[in-house]
């Protein structure tokens, strides 16, 4: 059975930084590309940025919003994503969502709420 | 940037109506077009891969169609489970969803 299990979310100051996990299991991981897309309460899906596998350089590529500021990477031997959010702002305040990309988006995580205010 | 539109952004329907959602690219995505159905404080289900595809146990009154920048959702009878916001993606030039239609009890 195909898991993805999302963890780091939390409460954080604006400005400041957060590291989001995404735990896999149930497929190849190394050979999958690894998305993270973001849900506002109440609004809309927003695709945040990806990672390609080994075979394809560890590509990554980031939606505007987050460029310069978010950074994902991966760890195939421990089967895990990563988010790192800095400069954190009000409005990256969300359900962050980590996802598998084959032909679609079709292995989701459960989600981790992070929470960006004073 | 690819921006998606859909439309209509809401409806309301009965059990057992078709209903037909919109979803339109500012530019050529060929086929690159994927539908998502979402419930409440759940993670978005694809239903429909590369514009016309039924994913794998997905019933079959879910279809989509269409190419280019014009592509459409159909559900052929509205099931209760179907009540839902529905999301279209393209994956032509990097990803971009829709704002998404959400479809409630008429």
């Amino acid at each position: 059975e195909v898991q993805l299990v999302e963890s780091g979310g939390g409460l954080v100051q604006p400005g400041g930084s957060l590291k989001l996990s995404c735990a896999a299991s149930g497929f190849t991981f190394s050979g999958s590309a690894m998305h993270w897309v973001r849900q506002a309460s109440g609004k809309g899906l927003e695709w945040v940025g990806r990672i390609r596998s080994k075979a394809n350089s560890y590509a990554t590529a980031y939606a505007a919003s987050v460029t310069g500021r978010f950074s994902i990477s991966r760890d195939d031997s421990k089967n895990t994503a990563y988010l790192q959010m800095n400069s954190l702002k009000a409005e990256d305040t969300a359900v962050y969502y980590c996802t598998r990309h084959s032909s679609s988006f079709d292995f989701w995580g459960q989600g981790t709420l992070v929470t960006v205010s004073s | 940037d690819i921006q998606m539109t859909q439309s209509p952004s809401s409806l309301s329907a009965s059990v057992g109506d078709r209903v037909t959602i919109t979803c339109r690219a500012s530019q050529s995505i060929s086929s690159s077009l994927n539908w998502y159905q979402q419930k409440p404080g759940k993670a978005p289900k694809v239903l429909i891969y590369a514009a016309s595809s039924l994913q794998s146990g997905v019933p079959s009154r879910f279809s989509g169609s269409g190419s280019g920048t014009d592509f459409t959702l159909t559900i052929s009878s509205l099931q209760p489970e179907d009540f839902a916001t529905y999301y279209c993606q393209q994956s032509y030039s990097l990803f971009t969803f829709g704002p998404g239609t959400k479809v409630d009890i008429k």
